[in-house]
């Protein structure tokens, strides 16, 4: 079984739509819980940590539920530069992190 | 602001042959790291460290594999003997503690692998 689960998209939106990804993970102990950006052929790019009570920054909204494990991330108002593979990443009580495949975002005009 | 920076951008290297993949973690940072990405699939954790010696390690980094920081700046990846199924992007990443409770970590550009 995967660690980290996510649909691959792609994930086909026009500008200033609101769009949502989820990320499943398997390891209830898993300790920190991350979203990233990837553009092709690039670093991984934090986006933003995930904390329990969720959390906001700009128009990126960022959901935990431990109960049934998952993690969830909505961005609302899309801009063309949100067009990336987003990365649900997990970091577990041993301190190894590991990387959705990642969910393909392409907002168009 | 403060980056990690990674060199070769790109090595091509024959099947057996060894190398070195060099990275510079940013500077306050304490804790380092090696990811791998083949090519259309997703990021693999290979190795942490931290104070001097490695703190976990996935089933990928075996014996062929080593880390070294040999200068307290450098933080380097040596293969041993590369395969052809070695060829990936190769990330080095730092961290730091922030908030007090959430590591962040940030990434180098990457070091494109191939084996030919």
């Amino acid at each position: 079984r995967k660690e980290v689960e996510q649909d691959p998209g792609p994930f086909n939106v026009p500008e200033g739509a609101t769009v949502a990804f989820n990320c499943t993970y398997s390891n209830s102990a898993s300790q920190s819980f991350f979203w990233y950006r990837q553009d092709c052929r690039k670093e991984p790019k934090l986006l933003m940590s995930v904390y329990s009570s969720g959390n906001e920054d700009g128009r990126f909204t960022a959901q935990l539920n431990r109960a049934s494990q998952y993690i969830s991330l909505l961005i609302r108002d899309s801009k063309l530069s949100d067009s990336a593979t987003y990365l649900c990443v997990l970091r577990d009580n041993f301190n190894k992190f590991y990387f959705g495949s990642g969910t393909k975002l392409n907002v168009k005009p | 602001e403060p980056e990690v920076t990674q060199t070769p951008s790109h090595q091509v290297t024959q099947m057996g042959q060894e190398v070195i993949l060099r990275c510079v973690p940013i500077s306050n940072h304490l804790y380092f790291y090696w990811y791998r990405q083949i090519l259309g699939q997703k990021v693999e954790f290979l190795v942490s460290f931290y104070n001097n010696e490695i703190s976990e390690k996935s089933e990928i980094f075996d014996d062929q594999f080593s880390v070294e920081r040999p200068d307290g700046s450098n933080f380097t990846l040596k293969i041993r003997s590369t395969k052809l199924e070695d060829s990936a992007m190769y990330f080095c990443a730092s961290s730091v503690w922030e908030r007090g409770d959430q590591e962040t970590q940030y990434f180098g550009p990457g070091t494109r692998l191939l084996v030919l």
